[in-house]
């Protein structure tokens, strides 16, 4: 079975251009996160959707930052304007939604913004 | 809030040396526990949980028992290798209905031929 996909893999760009993330969670999978990690703060937990529908946000650093799940197999998450300091490794996971559940990560995609 | 405490690294151990990786926890109600590992380049991916008091989780010689009187559960392993040279992170459910889990900062080993 295919896991968490995540494109682009590397995305380099200026600073002041829209960024764009994509995710496709595992098929039937009905929790969808969003991570970004860097040396500095390690791992953040930025937001989490259940069935298509935001349940926390709160880790999301700015308004310049938006997540989006439109249906059950896609997400995205975008940086408009971005900045230097977003440069980390975003990751994107999904489970089942359950507590005994693991989440299962996708191989991340490395952002930087000059 | 739930949180969750790692020793902090980096730990570097020669081939063959017997790993022990500390976590503690603080949560309300009776969390799941996991820890996932991450390779150079890679997501993070499951390598072992636990659901109640007492159970041991197991796998590739790594194990982890859930310890509720001491709200710990260590990663241990007797033999290391090479290949397991990576990033460890400890995490416990949130106890909501939609799995979010809470993450240690992680532990990078090391492991030296």
């Amino acid at each position: 079975d295919a896991g968490v996909i995540q494109s682009p893999r590397h995305e380099v760009t200026e600073m002041g251009q829209e960024v764009t993330l994509r995710c496709k969670p595992i098929s039937g999978h009905n929790s969808l996160f969003w991570y970004r990690q860097t040396m500095m703060r390690g791992l953040e937990l930025l937001i989490y959707f259940n069935n298509n529908v935001p349940i926390d946000d709160s880790g999301m650093p700015e308004d310049r930052f938006s997540a989006k799940m439109p249906n059950a197999s896609f997400s995205t998450l975008k940086i408009q304007p971005s900045e230097p300091r977003d440069s980390a490794v975003y990751f994107c996971a999904s489970s089942f939604g359950r507590t005994l559940q693991p989440q299962h990560f996708g191989d991340g995609t490395r952002l930087s913004i000059l | 809030g739930d949180s969750v405490t790692q020793m902090e690294g980096p730990v570097t151990l020669s081939e063959e040396a017997f790993l022990t990786i500390n976590c503690t926890y603080t949560a309300t109600g009776y969390p799941s526990l996991f820890w996932y590992v991450q390779y150079p380049g890679e997501g993070l991916q499951l390598l072992l949980k636990a659901t109640k008091a007492d159970d041991k989780g197991s796998n590739k010689g790594f194990e982890a028992t859930y310890r509720k009187e001491t709200t710990s559960f260590h990663l241990e392993k007797g033999s290391v290798q090479v290949s397991d040279s990576a990033v460890y992170f400890c995490a416990l459910s949130d106890g909501g209905s939609q799995g979010n889990l809470i993450f240690g900062k992680g532990t990078k080993l090391s492991v030296k031929p």
